[in-house]
């Protein structure tokens, strides 16, 4: 079955420090990937994607992401967290070799910032 | 553009009712999508349309839930009758174009849906 996970519920970090949100995904053909964030009582919104070239890409609000396809993984990082990226992260795929166009979403990850 | 709205934000309602959810995508987006998020599920996605023709709704629950697309403006994702495991935030989303060629979804605030 196509899948996503994000093996963490939780990642607490501190001001300043750098964040790391892990994802992994199981899916059949080349993937297209995705990291969409999620504040309180709001819809999702996009951050980022990977959909061919550069394994590093860089998105909203200074985050980046690493295709690793040995690993199949697509970590979300940035070098320095704020506060005010405390939120619900999550990951998501869409399989490469289907005709379809809906992505299918981890369970999400909850960062928190702390000062 | 106001984003996609949807309609109500909360809605308690008693086992056995009929409850529409409403949603208004974004003016020009050609594919809409149904979410539903739980705590033990997570995001799941119900079904989801181009251009008012349903693609896929393999991941509506049972016969219980349906949803429309009338015109490019408006669906509605309705549950009936309702049951309290049906409790859940139910997202409406947009995009132009798909995803898979880079389109962003856009997504409203939710439903809250608490089936009692």
């Amino acid at each position: 079955a196509q899948s996503v996970a994000q093996p963490e519920d939780q990642v607490n970090v501190a001001e300043g420090n750098p964040l790391t949100v892990k994802c992994t995904y199981s899916v059949s053909g080349n993937p297209y990937l995705f990291w969409y964030v999620q504040y309180p009582n709001r819809g999702l919104q996009f951050l980022l994607k990977y959909i061919t070239g550069d394994n590093l890409v860089k998105g909203s609000y200074g985050f980046e992401a690493e295709f690793n396809k040995s690993q199949t993984s697509f970590h979300l990082k940035k070098p320095s967290a704020l506060v005010s990226d405390s939120a619900l992260y999550f990951c998501a795929v869409i399989p490469g070799d289907q005709a379809g166009t809906a992505l299918i979403f981890g369970k999400g990850t909850t960062l928190s910032v702390s000062s | 553009d106001a984003g996609v709205i949807q309609s109500p934000r909360h809605e308690v309602t008693e086992m056995g009712q009929e409850v529409t959810l409403r949603c208004k995508p974004i003016s020009g987006h050609d594919y809409l999508f149904w979410y539903r998020q739980t705590m033990m599920r997570g995001l799941e996605l119900l079904i989801y349309f181009n251009n008012n023709v349903p693609i896929d709704d393999s991941g509506m629950p049972e016969d219980r839930f349906s949803a429309k697309m009338p015109n490019a403006s408006f669906s509605t994702l309705k549950i009936q009758p309702s049951e309290p495991r049906d409790s859940a935030v139910y997202f409406c989303a947009s995009s132009l174009g798909q995803a898979r060629f880079g389109e962003k979804l856009f997504f409203g605030s939710g439903t809250q849906l608490s089936v009692l």
